[in-house]
């Protein structure tokens, strides 16, 4: 069975940095694109960025590109995303994702971003 | 970045009727286009792929179609459980893009 479990979401200050994890289970994740996507309180979607299978190439959002990185360690199942300069517009809930093509099999539980002063 | 359209916002349903949600792209997507359901407090679960192939698992009453800039969801037979937020989204040229939604309540 597919699983994503992401951590590391929590109350942040603006201008602060934090770092989320996304453990993947039951399949082989050096071989699959991963995905982050959030979803902010009022529902709407956005992807923010993808890596490829063995981390050598990613892609972002253009308005998220410069304060967000995208990076995994296929050792030990994982996918990180590292957030800076968060604003409160980055309050969210953000899920890893496996990509396949252009869309979305598995979503993880998500974990909730909250910045605030 | 390809701007999709869902309508209507919100659809309110009774049990057993056929329904259709429709989803309008700004630039041709071809058939890059994909559905989820989010079910309150859960995370999005993908209904269709290629605006209309069915997904492993997904009830048969569930059915996509279209191309290019139209593409259309239905559901046969609308049952309790389907009262949810639906998403297209089109996997046609970066960034991909998300619709706002169309949720389902109940009449």
């Amino acid at each position: 069975e597919v699983q994503l479990v992401e951590s590391g979401g929590g109350l942040v200050q603006p201008g602060a940095s934090l770092k989320l994890s996304c453990v993947a289970s039951g399949f082989t994740f050096s071989d699959y694109w991963m995905s982050w996507v959030r979803q902010t309180p009022g529902k709407t979607m956005e992807w923010i960025g993808d890596i490829k299978y063995d981390g050598s190439y990613t892609n972002y959002a253009p308005s998220l590109k410069n304060r967000f990185t995208i990076s995994r360690d296929n050792a030990k199942s994982t996918l990180y995303l590292q957030m800076s300069n968060v604003r409160s517009e980055d309050t969210a809930t953000y899920y890893c994702t496996r990509r396949r093509g252009g869309w979305f099999a598995y979503w993880g539980q998500g974990t909730l971003v909250t910045v605030s002063s | 970045d390809v701007v999709l359209t869902q309508s209507p916002a919100t659809l309110s349903v009774t049990p057993g009727e056929r329904i259709s949600l429709s989803c309008r792209a700004s630039e041709s997507v071809d058939t890059y286009l994909h559905w989820y359901q989010q079910k309150p407090n859960e995370s999005p679960r993908l209904l269709i792929k290629y605006a209309s192939q069915s997904i492993s698992g997904i009830p048969s009453r569930f059915s996509g179609s279209g191309s290019g800039t139209d593409f259309t969801l239905s559901i046969n037979g609308v049952e309790l459980e389907d009262l949810s937020i639906y998403y297209c989204q089109q996997g046609n040229s970066l960034p991909y893009t998300f619709g706002a939604g169309t949720k389902l309540e109940l009449k």
